[in-house]
């Protein structure tokens, strides 16, 4: 079954590490997104890209880094420099290119914990 | 810029109880409105879409009517059960300098009890 795979599902860290949360889809879809949710806040818009070694900053970009150098994948890096990293990462894809209102689908979410 | 507002959860009611969530939204242009569910520990799914005023979008006995006077687009269920329980975002998709964004609403907690 096609569908977008995020690991670790649970994932904790020291403060002032770098962590790595994987995104994997094997939708063929062309764009990509990572959005972080918090209670009561919604999802925001981290990164995105839409094609292959090209991406943008959301609206929360500053302490977190990506790369797109495969389709299937867009690895999110929360640096030091992310001042609250605590939260749910969700990632996302969408085919690019197709009508304007095709949908997101999502993977099932890491939740990050750093102390 | 574009926003979407939802009502405040979270929302408590009984199975078989008729369900409405308010939705409202502001934006240039003519956005296309979403609501996605989530389920405990998982993602987001796609739950019903309208892409233009008077639509009205429908799935799993969900319903939402895009209003472009009211700027509304209110989730509602004649009868909802135990399986419904989950968080419920309206969403927009419109035009922000130059890209298709997608903006979300805060989310509502939905428990529905036996």
């Amino acid at each position: 079954d096609g569908g977008i795979t995020q690991s670790p599902k649970y994932l904790f860290r020291k403060e002032g590490q770098n962590v790595t949360l994987s995104c994997e889809q094997n939708l063929n879809h062309d764009a990509m997104y990572w959005y972080r949710q918090d209670p009561g806040q919604g999802l925001r818009l981290i990164y995105y890209s839409q094609i292959v070694n090209d991406f943008q900053k959301g609206d929360i970009a500053e302490g977190y880094s990506v790369s797109r150098e495969k389709k299937e994948s867009f690895p999110l890096t929360v640096t030091s420099a992310q001042k609250n990293p605590t939260a749910f990462y969700l990632c996302a894809s969408k085919a690019a290119g197709r009508t304007f209102n095709s949908p997101l689908h999502f993977g099932n979410g890491t939740r990050l914990t750093v102390t | 810029g574009n926003s979407v507002t939802q009502m405040e959860g979270p929302v408590t009611l009984s199975e078989e109880a008729f369900l409405t969530i308010n939705c409202t939204y502001t934006a240039t242009g003519y956005p296309s409105l979403f609501w996605y569910v989530q389920y405990p520990g998982e993602g987001l799914q796609l739950l019903l879409k309208a892409t233009k005023a008077d639509d009205k979008g429908s799935n799993k006995g969900f319903e939402a009517t895009y209003r472009k006077e009211t700027t509304s687009f209110h989730l509602e269920k004649g009868s909802v059960q135990v399986s419904d329980s989950a968080v419920y975002f309206c969403a927009l998709r419109g035009q922000v300098q130059g890209a298709q964004k997608l903006v979300f609403g805060q989310g509502t907690r939905l428990t529905i009890n036996p």
